[in-house]
C-alpha cells in the first residue's frame, strides 16, 4: 500500500524558517515531489528530489532520503504569500505517466 | 507560460445525472492525468491517458467513469450517473514525455456539486 504523512498544521513568523517533514511507505519509487496548494486552488510544482541529498531553488530547498523514506521542504525568509498547503507526492514508477499519491497536505500559516 | 485550463469551473448537478469535465492539456505535453479533492482531504488520482489510452487507473475509476481525448486538444472526464460522494474539486494534469522529472502541471479545477 501506500502511506505518506505530513504534519497537519504549522505557524510560523514572518521572515522565518520552516521545515516541513514528510515520510513515505510506498511499493515503488521514482521521484518525491512537493507542490503549493492555495485554498481553492491547483497544485502548483515547487520541487522535485530523486536522489539523495539536497536540491535548492531560491528561497525553497527540498531534501531526500531514501533509505530512511523521509523528504522535507525549507522555506526561509517566509513571506504572508507563502501561507497555503504544501502537498509531498511520491511517484510510484519508472514510466513518465505513472500516477503521484499524495500526503493530505501540512498547511502553513504565516503570521506578521 | 502554458498552462493547463479546465471548463467549467464550476458544475451543479442532481444525483444520477451525467456530466463532462473538460481539460485543455498543454499543447506539447503526452501524458493526462485526472485527480480528484474531496473537500478537506487530500488529492486522489483516478487516472492516466497515453497515446488515446487509459495508461493506470486507481480504484475509484470504476465503471462510472470514463476518459476522452476527443479532438488534438481536449480531454475529457464524464462521470455517467452522478452520485453524492462525488462531490470534489477535479483537477486536470498533464506532463511532456521527455526528461526525468515529468513533473504534472495540474489546471484551475472544477468543483463538481452533486445535490
Amino acid at each position: 500500500g501506500q502511506n505518506i504523512d505530513q504534519p497537519t498544521e504549522m505557524t510560523a513568523t514572518e521572515g522565518a524558517i520552516v521545515q516541513i517533514n514528510c515520510t513515505y511507505q510506498t511499493s515503488g519509487f521514482n521521484g518525491l515531489f512537493w507542490y503549493q496548494q492555495h485554498a481553492g486552488e491547483a497544485p502548483t510544482f515547487l520541487s522535485y528530489n530523486v536522489l539523495d541529498g539536497l536540491e535548492e531553488k531560491g528561497r525553497f530547498s527540498s531534501f531526500l532520503s531514501r533509505s530512511k523514506g523521509y523528504s522535507y521542504l525549507l522555506l526561509k525568509e517566509l513571506q504572508m504569500k507563502d501561507s497555503a498547503s504544501y502537498l509531498c507526492a511520491v511517484r510510484d514508477g519508472w514510466a513518465a505517466g505513472n500516477k503521484l499519491t499524495f500526503g493530505g497536505g501540512t498547511r502553513v500559516l504565516v503570521k506578521p | 507560460e502554458p498552462e493547463v485550463t479546465q471548463t467549467p469551473s464550476h458544475q451543479v448537478t442532481q444525483m444520477g445525472q451525467e456530466v463532462i469535465l473538460r481539460c485543455v492539456p498543454i499543447s506539447n505535453h503526452l501524458y493526462f492525468y485526472w485527480y480528484r479533492q474531496i473537500l478537506g482531504q487530500k488529492v486522489e488520482f483516478l487516472v492516466s491517458f497515453y497515446n488515446n489510452e487509459i495508461s493506470e487507473k486507481s480504484e475509484i475509476f470504476d465503471d462510472q467513469f470514463s476518459v476522452e481525448r476527443p479532438d488534438g486538444s481536449n480531454f475529457t472526464l464524464k462521470i455517467r450517473s452522478t452520485k453524492l460522494e462525488d462531490s470534489a474539486m477535479y483537477f486536470c494534469a498533464s506532463s511532456e514525455a521527455l526528461g526525468d522529472r515529468y513533473e504534472q502541471y495540474f489546471g484551475p479545477g472544477t468543483r463538481l456539486t452533486v445535490t
